[in-house]
């Protein structure tokens, strides 16, 4: 399975906005590229995913570069409850859905 | 809108005893992922139905079994229990729609003394 590699951990000031970037080097072109979140004492909640193109939804923006090995996961205003741990997880999409949870960064916002 | 449910939220058992997990996916979806996370880890995909039909496997124990019944919910069995079966454990649904979207409930956490 193709790997993906976060930062350990990021801080964010309120209202400003967030960068979370994900590093998939060996990513294959069926790949898709999905986010979730999982904030504290919660399950894991589905943020955004895309194949190639940007994405855009109401809780963020999914930026993917031109060669799909890396992309970067956009919070447009940081707000107290997107304090959580951000996983970027790749699906080959070929009738497995299965989630594999890697490490993830781990955001605080600060007030 | 309805979300996924699960039962009992809170168990606490015994080494050796058995365990039932419930999950109740959201209406019209026919997947259903069981995860565990153990503490301070992240989740672990332990098994999946689609359609009532075991549909891929993880890292489930032999001692674990589950199934998804004509309603769509399902059941994790869990059997001998262990001290390291303490964690939380998530079941997601998903629907025929956008069967890439993973919708997590709040988890069971167990604590097997």
């Amino acid at each position: 399975d193709a790997k993906t590699t976060q930062p350990n951990s990021m801080e964010s000031n309120e209202e400003e906005p967030v960068h979370l970037p994900c590093n998939h080097s060996t990513i294959s072109g069926t790949d898709y590229i999905h986010w979730y979140r999982q904030l504290p004492s919660q399950g894991p909640e589905y943020v955004i995913h895309g194949l190639t193109s940007n994405v855009n939804n109401r809780m963020a923006s999914l930026a993917i570069a031109e060669d799909r090995k890396s992309s970067t996961l956009i919070l447009h205003r940081a707000t107290l409850r997107d304090a959580a741990v951000y996983y970027c997880i790749l699906d080959s999409g070929a009738g497995s859905y299965q989630l594999t949870f890697g490490k993830g960064t781990k955001l605080s916002v600060i007030p | 809108a309805a979300g996924v449910i699960q039962s009992p939220r809170h168990l606490i058992k015994e080494k050796r005893e058995t365990a039932t997990l419930k999950c109740y996916p959201i209406p019209r979806h026919d997947t259903v992922y069981w995860y565990q996370q153990g503490p301070g880890q992240d989740p672990q995909f332990l098994i999946s139905f689609y359609e009532k039909m075991q549909s891929d496997k993880g890292s489930i124990p032999d001692r674990f079994s589950a199934q998804q019944f004509s309603d769509y919910h399902s059941e994790l069995n869990m059997s001998s229990l262990e001290l390291g079966d303490s964690a939380l454990y998530f079941c997601a649904s998903s629907s025929p729609g956008e069967p890439e979207t993973q919708y997590f409930g709040p988890g069971t956490r167990l604590l097997v003394l």
